[in-house]
């Protein structure tokens, strides 16, 4: 069954430190590794793409890695409003088609002032 | 402007209607899916569609439906509702990028409550 897991399901550092969080998957086919953020009433908001394993992307405070059935997200000098649950969300070929993506419960991140 | 909406925001009805929630994309994208998120925050796919095929989530009931008028639109039908069917649906869209990597833009979110 195609599935993807977070670590930790929750996350409350201080202002300032660097946040952690990874995800693991288990899909029947690969094609990209995706990272979503979701602020309480809103919809997802892709944060950044990977696609082989290995691959490394930063974009602003974001740092992300993708590895052989996984990927980290890291956040530099977290602030309050970084505050939201992050999702990775793998795009494996469901029903047949790219772009179907599966994705994980997510890891919300509240952030302490 | 929005990318991607949807209507209405709040839906609140009894067990057994039959109810419609509206999405409208204005990026031109060529796909466009319906998710489903529970209380428990768990996102999942239902359906996608582009103009040429629809991919059905297999656990989906048949008592929902994703209509296409056009390109730009695709609702989502649901007849007969239950109480389990109670979530916030979220419509989102995307267009194939080079590498095939379908970065996918969502909208607000519909809470639909049954009662």
């Amino acid at each position: 069954e195609n599935q993807v897991e977070h670590s930790p399901h929750f996350l409350g550092p201080q202002q300032g430190d660097v946040a952690s969080m990874s995800c693991t998957y288990s899909v029947s086919r690969f094609n990209n590794l995706q990272w979503y953020r979701q602020n309480t009433g809103m919809g997802p908001k892709h944060l950044l793409s990977m696609y082989s394993a290995g691959y490394e992307k930063q974009k602003g405070r974001l740092n992300a890695t993708l590895l052989k059935n996984g990927s980290s997200l890291y956040i530099t000098a977290v602030q309050p409003e970084d505050s939201a649950t992050y999702f990775c969300a793998v795009d494996g070929d469901y029903g047949g088609s790219q772009g179907n993506l599966i994705f994980g419960k997510g890891t919300k991140l509240s952030v302490k002032p | 402007d929005t990318a991607v909406s949807q209507t209405p925001k709040y839906l609140v009805t009894q067990m057994g209607n039959d109810k419609s929630i509206k999405c409208e994309q204005n990026l031109g994208h060529d796909t466009m899916y319906w998710y489903k998120q529970d209380s428990k925050k768990f996102l999942k796919i239902m359906f996608s569609y582009n103009n040429k095929e629809l991919i059905i989530n297999e656990t989906v009931p048949n008592r929902f439906s994703p209509k296409s008028p056009d390109k730009a639109h695709l609702n989502l039908h649901i007849n007969s509702l239950e109480l389990g069917d109670s979530a916030v649906y979220f419509c989102a869209s995307s267009q194939a990028l080079a590498g095939g990597y379908h970065e996918q833009y969502f909208g607000p979110g519909t809470r639909l409550t049954v009662t």
